[in-house]
């Protein structure tokens, strides 16, 4: 079972709110990512990151996205002006990176924008 | 880029029965190969993944997987389904090499088992 931890499980906020979800990944997995599932099920790529240095970002999380990794805390992602269209699912996963390229996910938060 | 295809949105099945979920791929390269499973209010579980060797692979809960490299296929199958296997099931592939590891999921296949 995977043990990646995202807090809180559900999030409900306003439109143009900042809303920020956290990530702790697996123990020993230096790379971390976020990814958005909507309600069609289509997953959408953010963010990853090696340790604390980002690898890859979307266009999109590069404006109201935020996200890190800060040594010794959780990781974040945080939408700064939310939008209707980001009610979705966030998933943070890490793996090992280096190749070994298995994801192991969260549960997820549930964001929901009035 | 890479592509993936999960022809059925939904399946429903008899529990006992045999489950076979299609997962077509496109890519340039052999990528890894993924099935996950999302049971509800869930995030994705890992099942069982494929990049070389025996083209069948055994996963977790009896599931297991065959590559067809000429069929640029990945199909799950289970011999005899449970009532706890209802769920949301993706395919998916992350080319090789490089530090991303970043996967491109299928749409899903919405499992239902019935008694």
């Amino acid at each position: 079972n995977s043990k990646v931890i995202q807090t809180p499980r559900y999030l409900v906020k306003g439109q143009g709110q900042k809303a920020k979800m956290r990530c702790i990944p697996e123990k020993g997995h230096p790379v971390v990512f976020w990814y958005q599932q909507n309600k069609n099920n289509e997953f959408k790529f953010l963010i990853n990151f090696q340790n604390q240095e980002v690898l890859q970002q979307i266009d999109m999380t590069e404006k109201r996205f935020s996200a890190e990794c800060p040594s010794n805390s959780p990781c974040s992602l945080e939408i700064q002006s939310s939008e209707a269209g980001d009610s979705a699912l966030y998933l943070c996963a890490s793996s090992l990176g280096g190749g070994a390229e298995t994801l192991y996910f969260g549960s997820g938060t549930r964001l929901t924008v009035l | 880029a890479q592509s993936v295809t999960q022809p059925d949105a939904r399946v429903t099945v008899s529990e006992g029965a045999s489950l076979q979920l299609r997962c077509k791929y496109s890519s340039s390269v052999t990528p890894y190969l993924f099935w996950y499973v999302q049971y509800p209010r869930q995030g994705l579980q890992l099942l069982l993944k494929y990049y070389s060797g025996d083209p069948v692979v055994q996963g977790v809960n009896g599931f297991e997987a065959e590559f067809s490299k000429s069929n640029s296929s990945f199909h799950l199958r289970k011999a005899s389904v449970h009532w706890s296997d209802s769920a949301v099931y993706f395919c998916a592939v992350s080319l090789t090499g490089g530090l991303s590891g970043k996967l491109t999921f299928g749409e899903g296949t919405q499992v239902t088992v019935i008694s």
